[in-house]
């Protein structure tokens, strides 16, 4: 099945400068990877999402990439906000499966 | 348009009692699923529902852990009997019907924070 990588596990920036969460994926068939955002005490939020026939996808300072060859992904938030800070989760499906499989989550914390 | 619902947000039994999980996915979603986060860990995929129909239940940890989704609306997770370990929030999510190869957003709800004692 499916094994999701994610790094790293805490991240702490100063507000104004850039965040990046890498992750991995294990089977070439996924074609499918969102990334959710969690505030503590909150439903996982999907805020961006890309599929494998794109590269780069982006919404407002939110950018996704993906490299298939490499089977890896990467969230890229820029001018980070407080209001960022929050537990992100990458995830990968498609292809036989429709659940998705998660990362381990990455604690980003925006430094006012 | 109302968001997936979860009931109740927080469950604390003992060791050994029943729990039952409710979620009522948005409307018209026929794709319903159900994760866990123990611990702080990942979330993990429990099972999937497309309408009433189990698609897949590869995740459930064991047989202590029965989900119905009868009639295809909400569905429920039923833990009977309860162990120390079936702690964590259990997620419920949603998602529009699928074409082939063309996974459409899950939609979380809010959860519900399971405490065994």
């Amino acid at each position: 099945g499916e094994n999701v990588e994610q790094h790293p596990s805490t991240l702490s920036v100063q507000e104004g400068d850039s965040a990046v969460i890498k992750c991995t994926y294990s089977d070439s068939a996924s074609n499918y990877f969102p990334w959710y955002k969690q505030e503590l005490g909150k439903r996982p939020q999907l805020i961006i999402d890309i599929r494998s026939n794109v590269g780069e996808k982006k919404d407002q300072r939110i950018a996704v990439t993906l490299n298939k060859t490499a089977k890896h992904f990467s969230l890229h938030i820029t001018e980070t906000q407080p209001e960022d800070s929050a537990v992100y989760f990458c995830a990968g499906g498609g292809g036989s499966a429709r659940q998705l499989t998660f990362g381990s989550g990455t604690q980003l914390t925006v430094l006012p | 348009e109302a968001g997936v619902t979860q009931f109740p947000s927080h469950s604390v039994i003992e060791k050994g009692q029943t729990v039952t999980l409710r979620c009522d996915p948005i409307s018209g979603h026929d794709n319903l699923y159900w994760y866990r986060r123990v611990m702080g860990k990942e979330i993990k995929f429990l099972l999937h529902f497309v309408k009433e129909s189990k698609q897949d239940e590869s995740g459930m940890p064991n047989n202590r852990f029965l989900a119905e989704r009868t009639g295809g609306t909400y569905s429920t997770l039923k833990v009977q009997p309860a162990e120390l370990e079936d702690s964590g929030v259990y997620f419920c999510a949603s998602s529009q019907d699928q074409g082939q190869g063309n996974n459409q957003p899950q939609h979380f709800g809010d959860g519900t924070r399971l405490s065994i004692l």
